[in-house]
């Protein structure tokens, strides 16, 4: 049972483009959707993170989208940059019930030059 | 600074046999949690601990046994290694307090089970 669900798998942007990523829920309780970036050989990393009181957030070139009546949100990164390549992760929990993260499957994004 | 350290950073195992991966925190966090990461598939939480001395189940436990015996330590073990063990495996560790969801992750360790 898959309680978070993403997409797109993998997307491919030019420079400057504005890669965005898909996730929906199916868990009300849920009250922390966090998105975790991962590089290559490395563990992941937190990079924005939203509460459902919350529409939207931006931190740097990184904005959630948050849609609490749709059960879905988003990512988008703005003005992309090669060094922005790296496999993104959506994922929700109850922060009460012991914060254990549900992750969605993961989106390869590759940002050309 | 080393936040969660994993050892081994890697190994090879024969079907059958049994090993046990390490996760240290050096944060003083509460909450510890075992993950592996299959392509496609995210993340999955394996087991957890919110304390010195428990532990819970995740979604998918079957195969593996954890341990909290001090708080800066969750090991995870494997009594019969399977194939279908191949996977990379996080440790992740969380304070525990409700103004922060954030999961504090080490750099995995990757399994190879023949």
């Amino acid at each position: 049972q898959q309680q978070v669900k993403q997409s797109p798998q993998s997307l491919i942007v030019q420079k400057g483009g504005i890669p965005i990523i898909n996730c929906a829920y199916e868990n009300t309780a849920f009250d922390y959707f966090p998105w975790y970036q991962q590089f290559p050989g490395k563990g992941p990393a937190l990079l924005i993170a939203i509460r459902p009181d919350v529409s939207e957030k931006k931190e740097g070139r990184f904005t959630i989208s948050f849609n609490k009546s749709a059960k879905q949100f988003s990512l988008h990164i703005m003005d992309s940059q090669p060094g922005d390549s790296a496999t993104y992760f959506c994922a929700a929990s109850i922060r009460a019930a012991g914060n254990k993260l549900t992750f969605g499957g993961g989106t390869r994004v590759l940002v050309k030059p | 600074n080393a936040g969660v350290t994993q050892t081994p950073k890697f190994r090879v195992l024969k079907t059958g046999q049994s090993m046990t991966l390490l996760c240290a925190q050096d944060m003083n966090h509460e909450y510890m949690y075992w993950y592996r990461q299959d392509p496609g598939m995210g993340l999955r939480l394996i087991h957890y601990s919110v304390g010195e001395g428990t532990t819970a189940k995740g979604e998918v436990p079957d195969g593996y046994n954890v341990s909290r015996l001090k708080k800066q330590n969750f090991l995870l073990g494997l009594e019969s290694a399977a194939p279908s063990q191949t996977s990379v495996y996080f440790c992740a560790s969380s304070s525990g307090t409700a103004n922060t969801g954030e999961l504090f992750f080490g750099e995995g360790s990757r399994l190879t089970v023949l």
